[in-house]
């Protein structure tokens, strides 16, 4: 059964950091895109990032909201991914979910999530 | 950017009904489509991909079509654990679009 599990959520001030992480287990992780997506509270859902996998030199690509300030890793020795998060604005303020991207015949999209880390930027 | 856009915001339907939400992208994504369900404090949960095939383990009551721009979900025989929210998302291109979601209501 494929699960992700994120942690690491929290308070943070303005400015601050924080780093999320996403354990993943049930299927090879090495293998799979993951992306982070967040939701603000009452909101719709925001594509943050993704991490290819080795196949792919692990390169990433990022929403212009958070290039410059977050950065999404992965330890596929781990069965992690991670997300680091700096300079963090009032506007973060989010569940973040991270999701596997699976492919068929050329889709490739978000066919598990996990359940969320709540994160809230706040003085 | 790929602008998403879902209607109607919401929906009042009865159980047993058959109800149908469109996406339309502000540009052509071919087949590049997928469709959401999320309850209240749960993660997102794929029915759709491709614009048009089920997602392994999705009833098939759920039903997506269209290509380009336009889209559509079709839920038949509504049942009370489909009153949900639903949205749409592109991956034709970066950054990956949603739209501001259906919201899917009991009459």
């Amino acid at each position: 059964e494929v699960q992700l599990v994120e942690s690491g959520g929290g308070l943070v001030q303005p400015g601050g950091s924080l780093r999320l992480s996403c354990a993943a287990s049930g299927f090879t992780f090495s293998d799979h895109y993951m992306d982070w997506v967040r939701q603000a509270p009452g909101k719709g859902l925001e594509w943050v990032g993704r991490t290819r996998n080795k196949a792919n030199s692990y390169t990433t690509e990022y929403a212009a909201s958070v290039k410059g300030r977050f950065t999404i890793s992965r330890d596929d020795s781990k069965n992690s991914l991670y997300l680091q998060m700096n300079n963090l604005k009032t506007e973060d303020t989010a569940v973040y979910y991270c999701a596997r991207v699976g492919v068929v015949a050329g889709n490739y999209y978000f066919d598990y999530w996990g359940q969320g880390a709540l994160v809230t930027v706040s003085s | 950017d790929i602008q998403m856009t879902q209607s109607p915001s919401s929906l009042s339907a009865s159980v047993g009904d058959r109800v149908t939400i469109t996406c339309r992208a502000s540009q052509d994504i071919n087949n590049y489509l997928v469709w959401f369900q999320q309850k209240p404090g749960k993660a997102p949960k794929s029915l759709i991909y491709g614009a048009s095939s089920l997602q392994s383990g999705v009833p098939s009551k759920f039903s997506g079509s269209g290509s380009g721009t336009d889209f559509t979900l079709t839920i038949s025989s509504l049942q009370p654990e489909d009153f949900a929210t639903y949205y749409c998302q592109q991956y034709k291109t970066y950054p990956i679009t949603f739209g501001q979601g259906t919201r899917l209501e009991i009459k």
